[in-house]
């Protein structure tokens, strides 16, 4: 079974700074996919990154980058340069590489950003 | 370009009864659809998926049930709700493109009285 769990319940962070939301996760299978979703007020589930495990360089999308630790099974998300339209809930996720793209998702983490 | 409907956006029903939500995506052929509900205030649990008409796998035993009568179609329904079906219940689509990327419909929040 995997396994993923985010121990952040909620984080703030003042515009314009730096903040990291933490995930380990757990899996038996060697080819994994792990993802970060933002879900706004609106509910809209919004993908921000993903990440091959195969692949040793991290993941950057302009401000969202990622750090992975495969040997820890650590995957959290930094944030740069935090805007207000980054106060939301955002939930890793993990996909194993025979499931057909079904996800396992932590329990998410709401982030707020203060003005 | 692809899009994915909900319907309805919300709806209040009353124990006992029955449901039937829809989910439908335009633009695309033979997606993998999946259907996921979220309790309030945490993640979201994958309920049953489906990777072609008629075909349809359940993650988690419960009163629910779903079916796929057309390739873009994707039904959850229940003869019987319970309270605890309340939430919001996401559905999903992926084209088993790259890492089977999963895009999501706007949701249904289903509160059960």
């Amino acid at each position: 079974a995997q396994t993923v769990t985010q121990s952040q319940p909620e984080m703030s962070v003042q515009e314009a700074e730096t903040v990291t939301l933490s995930c380990t996760y757990d899996t038996s299978e060697n080819n994994y996919y792990l993802f970060w979703y933002k879900q706004p007020p609106s509910r809209q589930m919004i993908l921000v990154i993903r990440q091959e495990a195969y692949k040793q360089q991290n993941a950057t999308e302009n401000r969202f980058s990622v750090n992975f630790q495969k040997a820890a099974k650590s995957f959290s998300l930094k944030i740069s340069d935090s805007q207000l339209g980054d106060t939301a809930m955002y939930f890793c996720a993990l996909q194993g590489g025979t499931s057909y793209g079904k996800l396992t998702f932590g329990q998410g983490t709401i982030l707020t950003v203060h003005p | 370009s692809q899009t994915i409907h909900q319907w309805p956006a919300t709806l209040v029903q009353p124990v006992g009864s029955p449901l039937s939500l829809e989910c439908t995506v335009e633009g695309t052929s033979n997606p993998n659809l999946y259907w996921y509900r979220q309790a309030a205030g945490r993640g979201l649990q994958l309920l049953f998926y489906s990777v072609g008409i008629g075909q349809i796998s359940s993650e988690v035993p419960q009163n629910l049930s779903a079916s796929r009568p057309q390739d873009r179609q994707f039904i959850l329904s229940s003869k019987k709700l319970l309270l605890s079906d309340s939430g919001f219940y996401l559905c999903a689509w992926s084209d088993g493109g790259y890492a089977y990327e999963q895009y999501f419909g706007p949701g249904t929040r289903l509160t059960v009285t």
